[in-house]
C-alpha cells in the first residue's frame, strides 16, 4: 500500500500570509492529485502532476512534484479566507492522505 | 442536476439495522468508488468498481457490501450497522483520471 503523509495536519493563518503544505511518501508515483474539500461538500480536483520536477500554477496556488516523484507540495501566496478548506493529496489506486485543514482568518 | 448524486444526505439509524446508501452519476464514467471520511483519517476506500461486472475491495471493506446495478448506479450496504460505522460517506466516479465526488451521505449509528 502506498501511504501518503500530509503535513501539517492543521494550519491557521491570517489573510495575506503565504503557506506551504506537503504530501510525502516512501513510494514512487506515476501521478499525484491535489483536491480541496469545503465543509458540506465532496472534494474537488485542483491539479494533477505527472512529471518529476513539474510545477503547475493555478492563480495563487503553486503545485510542485518532487524530482523523484515521491513527494509534492502546494504553496499558496497571499492566502484569502476563500482558501479555507481541507487539502487532500491522492496517489495511484485513488488512495488519499489524511489532509491538511487550512483556516485563513480575515 | 449534480454529476454525482448521493441519497440519503443524512441518516440516523440504530445498531443492527440494515442501511443502503445509493449513488447515481450522469458523467458516463465506468469507474465508481465508495469512501468513508473520519476526522483526521482522510478518505479511506471501501469498495470500487471498474464496470458493471467488476467489484473490488478497498482498504476497509469489512462490514460493507456493494452492488453495481448499472453503469450509472453503485450502492453501498451496511448489513448490520454498528456505531463505529458512523462517518461521512462519499461516492465518486472517474474515467481513469481524476475523481468526481458526490456531496456525501452523513450516517450516524446509535
Amino acid at each position: 500500500t502506498q501511504l501518503l503523509e500530509q503535513s501539517p495536519q492543521f494550519l491557521s493563518i491570517q489573510e495575506g500570509e503565504n503557506l506551504t503544505v506537503y504530501c510525502n511518501s516512501s513510494s514512487v508515483f506515476s501521478s499525484l492529485q491535489w483536491y480541496r474539500q469545503e465543509p458540506g461538500e465532496g472534494p474537488v480536483l485542483l491539479v494533477t502532476v505527472v512529471t518529476g520536477g513539474e510545477v503547475k500554477k493555478l492563480k495563487r496556488l503553486t503545485f510542485q512534484f518532487g524530482d523523484a516523484r515521491k513527494d509534492s507540495s502546494l504553496h499558496i501566496t497571499a492566502a484569502q479566507p476563500g482558501d479555507t478548506g481541507l487539502y487532500l493529496c491522492a496517489g495511484e489506486r485513488m488512495r488519499f492522505g489524511a489532509g491538511t485543514r487550512l483556516t485563513v482568518k480575515p | 442536476d449534480a454529476d454525482v448524486t448521493q441519497t440519503p444526505r443524512n441518516r440516523i439509524t440504530k445498531t443492527g439495522k440494515r442501511i443502503m446508501l445509493e449513488c447515481s452519476q450522469t458523467k458516463g464514467h465506468d469507474r465508481m468508488y465508495w469512501y468513508r471520511q473520519d476526522p483526521g483519517l482522510g478518505l479511506r476506500l471501501i469498495y470500487y468498481s471498474f464496470d458493471v461486472k467488476d467489484i473490488n475491495k478497498g482498504e476497509i471493506s469489512d462490514g460493507y457490501s456493494v452492488s453495481r446495478q448499472a453503469q450509472a448506479k453503485f450502492s453501498l450496504s451496511l448489513e448490520s450497522a454498528i456505531p463505529n460505522q458512523t462517518a461521512l460517506y462519499f461516492c465518486a466516479t472517474s474515467d481513469a483520471g481524476s475523481l468526481t465526488f458526490g456531496a456525501g451521505s452523513r450516517l450516524t449509528v446509535l
